[in-house]
């Protein structure tokens, strides 16, 4: 079975700093992978995907990923945070018998002025 | 934002009493999923519809029915709710030709005393 391991639970960053949260699916097929972000008391919105093509995928607010299958990963990445940043970011990965996304438990990420 | 509204958007309710939460969405898409969310566990699928009247259980079905009697309403039953089962629950509907990407609801937050 699918599965996603999202390696950090809580990230603490300052503001303007680099972040990285890393995302690592387990799969030996083709797989289409996305992140989410969710701000607080909200639902899910998609920040990118990665369907084929490109392995760097990039978001409208300076948020990119970078698939790699041989890594098996798909870690999400912005050189400059803002507070506006904090939330809670899933990574997902289609594979589920039903044709449902996998999701990660999750990482929360705090910037910090 | 795609059109899916849940309701009610909280509720409160005690052990031992059923509780119907509802998705409703105006995109016509084919599929839609009930999650529940809860720390440190991401998002768990409990059932899933592919198509009016077609409907099958996911990752923690027990204690949980579905019903989808038209394209643009999918119902969440908990037969008996148990303390067990308060969680923040989501809505979501993909038009999934392989798989794209799902489009969630706002959340429904359900307290069981």
């Amino acid at each position: 079975a699918q599965s996603v391991t999202q390696l950090d639970s809580q990230v603490p960053v300052f503001e303007e700093a680099p972040v990285e949260l890393r995302c690592n699916y387990s799969s030996s097929v083709s797989v289409y992978l996305f992140w989410y972000v969710q701000y607080p008391n909200q639902g899910l919105q998609l920040l990118l995907k990665y369907l084929s093509g490109s392995t760097l995928v990039e978001s409208i607010n300076g948020f990119e990923a970078e698939f790699n299958k041989s890594q098996t990963s798909f870690h999400l990445r912005k050189p400059s945070v803002h507070i506006s940043d904090t939330a809670e970011y899933f990574c997902a990965v289609t594979g589920g018998s039903q044709g449902n996304l996998i999701f990660g438990k999750g990482t929360k990420l705090s910037v910090k002025p | 934002d795609a059109g899916i509204t849940q309701s009610p958007r909280h509720k409160v309710t005690e052990t031992g009493t059923p509780v119907t939460l509802r998705c409703h969405q105006t995109e016509n898409h084919r599929y839609m999923y009930w999650y529940r969310q809860d720390p440190g566990h991401g998002l768990r699928l409990i059932h899933y519809s592919y198509g009016v009247k077609d409907t099958d259980k996911g990752e923690v079905s027990d204690g949980y029915s579905v019903s989808r009697s038209k394209t643009e309403d999918f119902l969440l039953t908990l037969e008996s709710a148990t303390s067990s089962q308060t969680s923040v629950y989501f809505c979501a509907i993909s038009s999934l030709d392989r798989v794209t990407e799902a489009f969630f609801g706002q959340g429904t937050r359900l307290t069981v005393v």
